[in-house]
């Protein structure tokens, strides 16, 4: 099983839309979790930190179920500007910094 | 903070050349990661040093590939001699004591012909 997975997508959505994508990871183990964002031919750039059941951010919200090992991103009020991949990885165990970042989920938001 | 700075932005080499990407992390970083990113595989850690140390080089897809950071302010990734599968976009990110947040730099796209 990969460290992290997440669905390709693309995720097409109306501007003013709600949509969520989720990121499951493999360690049990792991406590910490981040979202990136990327956008196109561009570097990651750190969007939202999960370290216990959740965070929100303005029209983010991100979400720690622990129980199946999954984080999810969900984004309110869609911009076209939120046009990105949001890359999810769990964030270094102590001791092993090994970061592994999941494929990546791409939205387009469309107007 | 100027932060992570990678050079060459592009790089167009013939196949059998040796490439040397560079990166600068930010200052006062102990992690530093090179990655490489294809639209097939996303996006690979190929290496990572913890103050100046490679800690993991697992990633790392061949002997044709080394990394090096000889002061904390400097490392440089080769690829000895290249191939057109090594046409991919590298990337090295730079982050803290804990390793919690990365900070990439804006890659270098490489192309192999």
């Amino acid at each position: 099983r990969k460290e992290v997975e997440q669905d390709p997508g693309p995720f097409n959505v109306p501007e003013g839309a709600t949509v969520a994508f989720n990121c499951t990871y493999s360690n049990s183990a792991s406590q910490s979790f981040f979202w990136y964002r990327q956008d196109c031919r561009k570097e990651p750039k750190l969007l939202m930190s999960v370290y216990s059941s959740g965070n929100e951010d303005g029209r983010f919200t991100a979400q720690l179920n622990r129980a199946s090992q999954y984080i999810s991103l969900l984004i309110r009020d869609s911009k076209l500007s939120d046009s990105a991949t949001y890359l999810c990885v769990p964030g270094a165990l102590g001791g092993y910094q090994k970061v592994t970042f999941g494929t990546g989920t791409k939205l387009q938001v469309i107007p | 903070d100027a932060g992570v700075i990678q050079s060459p932005r592009h790089e167009v080499t013939e196949m059998g050349q040796e490439v040397t990407l560079r990166c600068k992390p930010i200052s006062g970083h102990d992690y530093l990661f090179w990655y490489r990113q294809t639209m097939m595989r996303g996006l690979e850690l190929l290496i990572y040093f913890n103050n100046n140390v490679p800690i993991d080089d697992s990633g790392m897809p061949e002997d044709r590939f080394s990394a090096k950071m000889p002061n904390a302010s400097f490392s440089t990734l080769k690829i000895q001699p290249s191939e057109p599968r090594d046409s991919a976009v590298y990337f090295c990110a730079s982050s803290s004591h804990d390793a919690e947040k990365l900070f990439f730099g804006s890659g270098t796209q490489l192309s192999v012909l």
